[in-house]
């Protein structure tokens, strides 16, 4: 079975620029969410949808940042314009259910603004 | 408080040890806790599930403490190949908050 599946898997882009990242969520899974890890802060939660609505996105740290799930098999998860502290992995999670389920995780996205 | 807390380490063992570390969590309700490893430049992948005190899995335990709010993830005789950060997460909710993680060193 296919995992959840982000692309692309590492994004180098310059300041200024938009960025967007994709996730698929494994087929059946209705819930959906979106981190963001780095060194200092960890795996941090950005925002999560149940069948496709957006819940909760009091992780998304600016205005610069969005996330859209049109259909039950695709997410993004945009930034415009992206800085350089933007820098980070950012994996995607899906499962099913709204509780005590556990979440798989895609293997992410690497991304570098410079 | 933060929602979930863990000493992010790194906890420095030999092989063969046991060593054990917590993770405390604000929100009491939560009728299911999991315990994820991430191996460096990985994505989280899941180790256990705890619904109810507790959980074993070969030389891994999870015991839980809901009179303290904490649960406790025990390895026993450790392998270079536990080198990793384990991530807890309370599960009972639609929102999905991971610890920091606590990262383990095993040597030889």
């Amino acid at each position: 079975d296919a995992g959840v599946i982000q692309s692309p898997r590492h994004e180098v882009t310059e300041m200024g620029q938009e960025v967007t990242l994709r996730c698929k969520p494994i087929s059946g899974h209705n819930s959906l969410f979106w981190y963001r890890q780095t060194m200092m802060r960890g795996l941090e939660l950005l925002i999560y949808f149940n069948n496709n609505v957006p819940i909760d996105d009091s992780g998304m740290p600016e205005d610069r940042f969005s996330a859209k799930m049109p259909n039950a098999s695709f997410s993004t998860l945009k930034i415009q314009p992206s800085e350089p502290r933007d820098s980070a992995v950012y994996f995607c999670a899906s499962r099913v259910g709204h509780q005590n389920t556990e979440a798989f995780f895609g293997q992410g996205t690497r991304l570098t603004v410079v | 408080r933060k929602e979930v807390e863990q000493d992010p380490g790194p906890f420095n063992v030999p092989e063969g040890a046991t060593v054990a570390f917590n993770c405390t969590y604000s929100n009491s309700a939560s009728q299911s806790f999991f315990w994820y490893r991430q191996d460096c430049r990985k994505e989280p992948k899941l180790l256990m599930s705890v619904y109810s005190s507790g959980n074993e899995d070969g030389r891994f335990t999870a015991q839980l403490n809901r009179a303290s709010q904490y649960i406790s993830l025990l390895i026993r005789d450790s392998k270079l190949s536990d080198s990793a950060t384990y991530l807890c997460v309370p599960g009972g909710f639609q929102k999905l908050v991971f610890g920091t993680g606590t990262r383990l060193l095993v040597s030889p």
